[in-house]
């Protein structure tokens, strides 16, 4: 079965600090798709990025970064320099079969502080 | 402009009532999908629809119902059997296999 591990439940840091949000995923597929998502206090969802499990390049976009690594089957976020608009609730999440309706396993969400 | 809409943004329900949450969206995507999500914790599967006139169930259907009578909606029903209906859903909808995007969600609130 497919798993999802967001251990950081809570990081706290101040306007500026690099931060990284770890993602630790299970699957026995080798075909599956990872995923970020930020929630602000809105509470709608935000798309940030999506990887398939072929392609191990690392990404950056503006202030984030994602380090994909399948031999410890981990998909982490790194902002750099945050801002406090950076507050929220990131989710990562897996889609394993892309003929079973596509659906996303979250793990439970890591709740970001930013501090000016 | 294109997205996805859901109404109301917030609801109150007695016990015992039977509440349906609004999903639409223009994004003419195929498939829809319905999360709840609890204070504090990820979001689960309640329901989802890969084409109009057919759904399956996900992880927590139980004391829920759905439709899929048009492709851009989605409306889920939460029935008095659902013990514990008060959380926040979120509805999203994609192309098949592809990214998910979500509506702003609504929050039920048992009074």
């Amino acid at each position: 079965a497919q798993k999802v591990t967001q251990a950081q439940t809570e990081i706290s840091v101040v306007e500026k600090e690099d931060v990284t949000l770890d993602c630790v995923y299970e699957t026995r597929d080798t075909t599956y798709y990872l995923f970020w998502y930020k929630q602000p206090p809105s509470g709608e969802l935000v798309f940030l990025i999506r990887r398939n499990s072929f392609d191990e390049q690392n990404e950056i976009s503006g202030r984030y970064s994602w380090n994909f690594q399948k031999s410890t089957s981990s998909f982490n976020f790194t902002i750099t320099a945050s801002q406090v608009v950076d507050s929220a609730v990131y989710f990562c999440a897996l889609s394993e079969d892309r003929n079973a309706g596509n659906m996303l396993t979250f793990g439970g969400g890591t709740r970001l502080m930013v501090k000016p | 402009d294109g997205g996805i809409t859901q109404s109301p943004k917030y609801l109150f329900r007695k016990e015992g009532q039977n509440v349906t949450l609004s999903c639409e969206q223009n994004l003419n995507h195929d498939a829809m999908y319905w999360y709840r999500q609890d204070p504090g914790q990820g979001l689960r599967l309640i329901y989802y629809s890969q084409i109009v006139n057919d759904f399956q169930k996900g992880d927590i259907a139980e004391g829920y119902s759905v439709s899929r009578e048009k492709k851009e909606s989605f409306p889920l029903t939460v029935t008095s059997a659902q013990k514990n209906p008060t959380a926040f859903y979120l509805c999203a909808s994609s192309n098949r296999a592809d990214t998910q995007y979500f509506g702003p969600g609504t929050r039920l609130t048992v009074l």
